[in-house]
This record gives structure tokens, sequence and C-alpha cells, in this order.
């Protein structure tokens, strides 16, 4: 299994209060990946990050940010939860453009 | 605008019933193509990498086949243990995003 962990696993939050994921690799990758994947719609990127403090936005970035310290740490905030954020997030690592992805286990977001 | 279109969204199989799931996309430069298969509650499992038309690749059962405009996923004699949501995702024309397809979901009865 490629070294990636996401913290936590499972959260429940309330509306309105700040959340932040953590992603966490030991590969080495250049490139990670923050997506949410919810029925109906599958996996939809939300930010990516090319490098350290190199990151940008994907299709559905509106409400959260990202943040990239250190090559192995990918954060994804949340600044004020709400209902339609309640998902399932996946973190990914590629090492390159023309590479395969490698996904974390998910973390299960429940915002009430 | 990169668009990955998978088909069907959802495909019932009885055991030992070959079938193929359908992977269209419209990227202008294509920097490779990759399958995926997810279980419930788990994250997408790597399965191949597709780059050239006419290229294929075997795995067990499944084997991966890609032309210019889409790829298909031919599954052979599945078993149950095939069932599964699956996956294909393909780079933006920069290579910096993964754009995925909504899946189809296989349900393969004994």
């Amino acid at each position: 299994d490629a070294g990636i962990t996401q913290s936590p696993r499972h959260k429940v939050t309330e509306t309105g209060t700040p959340v932040t994921l953590r992603c966490h690799q030991t590969e080495n990758h250049r490139y990670m990946y923050w997506y949410r994947q919810d029925p109906g719609h599958g996996l939809r990127l939300i930010h990516y990050s090319y490098g350290v403090k190199d990151t940008d936005k994907g299709e559905v970035s509106d409400g959260y940010s990202v943040s990239r310290s250190k090559t192995e740490d990918f954060l994804l905030t949340l600044e004020s939860a709400t209902s339609s954020q309640t998902s399932v997030y996946f973190c990914a690592i590629r090492t390159g453009r023309d590479t395969e992805a490698f996904f974390g286990q998910g973390t299960r977001l429940t915002v009430v | 605008e990169d668009q990955v279109t998978q088909s069907p969204e959802a495909l019932r199989l009885q055991e030992g019933e070959s079938s193929s799931l359908n992977c269209s996309y419209t990227v202008s430069g294509l920097r490779g193509l990759f399958w995926y298969r997810q279980d419930p509650g788990k994250g997408p499992e790597f399965l191949f990498t597709l780059y050239s038309a006419g290229e294929e690749k075997e795995k067990e059962r499944l084997k991966a086949t890609l032309t210019k405009k889409e790829s298909f996923l031919h599954i052979t004699a599945p078993k149950p243990e095939d069932s599964a949501t699956y996956l294909c995702a393909v780079p933006s024309n920069s290579g910096y995003a993964l754009n995925f397809g909504k899946g189809t979901s296989l349900l393969v009865t004994p």
C-alpha cells in the first residue's frame, strides 16, 4: 500500500465550525490532491498541490482552502463547515503529470 | 473542457457472463488513462495505465484497451468478488489535475 495516511478517518462537526483534514505521505511524491466523493457525482477534485507552497483549485474549491508547508503534508480546511460539505474526502498522491495516483483510505465528514 | 464519461452507470452480470465497461474522454493530448477499482468504504485501488491507442493491459479477468477517444475494461467470466465500482481517470491538458468519470457500479451474482 502507498504510504498515505488521512486523519481523522471520521468526524462529525457542527455547521459553522472550522475543520481541518490532514493527508500525510511517506513516498516523497510531488503531487498531492484532495477529492470529495458523493453519490451521483463520483470523485470531484477540490484542490491540488504540485509542490511545497504550490497549490491550485479544482472544480469544487468554493468553501475550501489548502496548505502545503512540507512535502509530506497536505491540509484541507473548511473555514466554516456547511451541511453541503458532508462527504467522503480522499487524498491522493502522484509522482508526475503522466502517472497514476494512489489514494488514502478516506475521511468521512458529517456536518450537522 | 476536459471531460471523462463512463457507461453504463450500473451493470449486473451473472457469474461467468463477460461484458465491457466504457470510458470516453475529450482531453486533447492524452497523458495517460488510468483505471481503478473501488470497494465500498475504501479508497480507489489502481489497476492499469494506458498511454497509446492500441495498447492493452491485462490482470486476471480484466483487460483494458485504449483507442483515440475511449477505453474499454473487458471483464471475462466474472466472479462475485469482481463486484465493485470501476473508475477511469484522465489528466487535464496541463497534466496537473486528474479528472475522474463517475464510475460504473458492477454487481456479479452467483
